[in-house]
């Protein structure tokens, strides 16, 4: 079974530039998750969505972040414009079912510098 | 307020000696309870989750958890220790009852391990 897929792996960009990611979960998950993680922290979840509709977007910041998952199968988060306090690693996660008991499996990630 | 604490940020640890990395949570109903792993460059690899009854729980890899009411602990252990044991631990938990299931991390325990 293929996991999370992640694109790109890597990204540096200077500041005030934009910037996506973008995310295609297991086959057959109906949710997707967004953490981002920052040196020396935990990950912390940006946005959940369950199929094409967002559960969860409270700790997005919404006037330079937005994401997307048009047809509830793959995803993408935007930054724009970057600050320099988003250099992170962006993690995608997907999960069967909104179930908690239910297994989000993580993707590689994307390492955001921002210069 | 949902949190989690590892209060060790670095262990180092012989090979084949026993290893015992500490999270404490703090969660008003009954937690739901998780081990992630990270090694450089790659995703989040679940060890193990509790969710209720048998409060000892096995993983992968040979780690086992116990989940303490009274203490408000969910230790990891493993009895020996191998080189390829050497990453990043992150303890969460998980919220449930509400409109989502996110995990909560703590900032990560990272283990050396020596020859």
């Amino acid at each position: 079974e293929a996991g999370v897929a992640q694109s790109p792996r890597y990204k540096i960009i200077e500041k005030r530039q934009s910037v996506a990611f973008w995310c295609n979960p297991i086959s057959g998950h109906a949710t997707l998750y967004w953490y981002q993680q920052i040196l020396g922290q935990g990950p912390k979840l940006l946005i959940q969505f369950q199929n094409n509709g967002v559960v969860d977007d409270s700790q997005l910041p919404k006037d330079r972040f937005s994401a997307e998952r048009l047809k509830g199968v793959d995803s993408t988060l935007k930054i724009q414009p970057a600050k320099l306090e988003d250099s992170a690693v962006y993690l995608c996660a997907s999960s069967s079912s909104s179930a908690s008991t239910d297994t989000q499996y993580f993707g590689p990630g994307t390492r955001l510098t921002v210069l | 307020a949902q949190s989690v604490t590892q209060p060790d940020i670095h262990i180092t640890v012989s090979e084949g000696a026993s290893l015992e990395l500490r999270c404490n949570y703090s969660y008003g109903a009954t937690p739901y309870l998780f081990w992630y792993v990270q090694s450089p460059g790659q995703g989040l690899q679940l060890l193990l989750k509790y969710f209720s009854g048998d409060t000892l729980v096995q993983g992968i890899k040979g780690f086992e958890a116990e989940f303490k009411r009274s203490q408000s602990s969910f230790n990891l252990r493993k009895p020996s220790v191998h080189w390829s044991d050497a990453a990043e631990y992150f303890c969460a938990v998980g919220a449930h009852g509400g409109a989502t299931n996110k995990l909560i991390f703590g900032t990560g325990t990272l283990l050396a391990v020596q020859p």
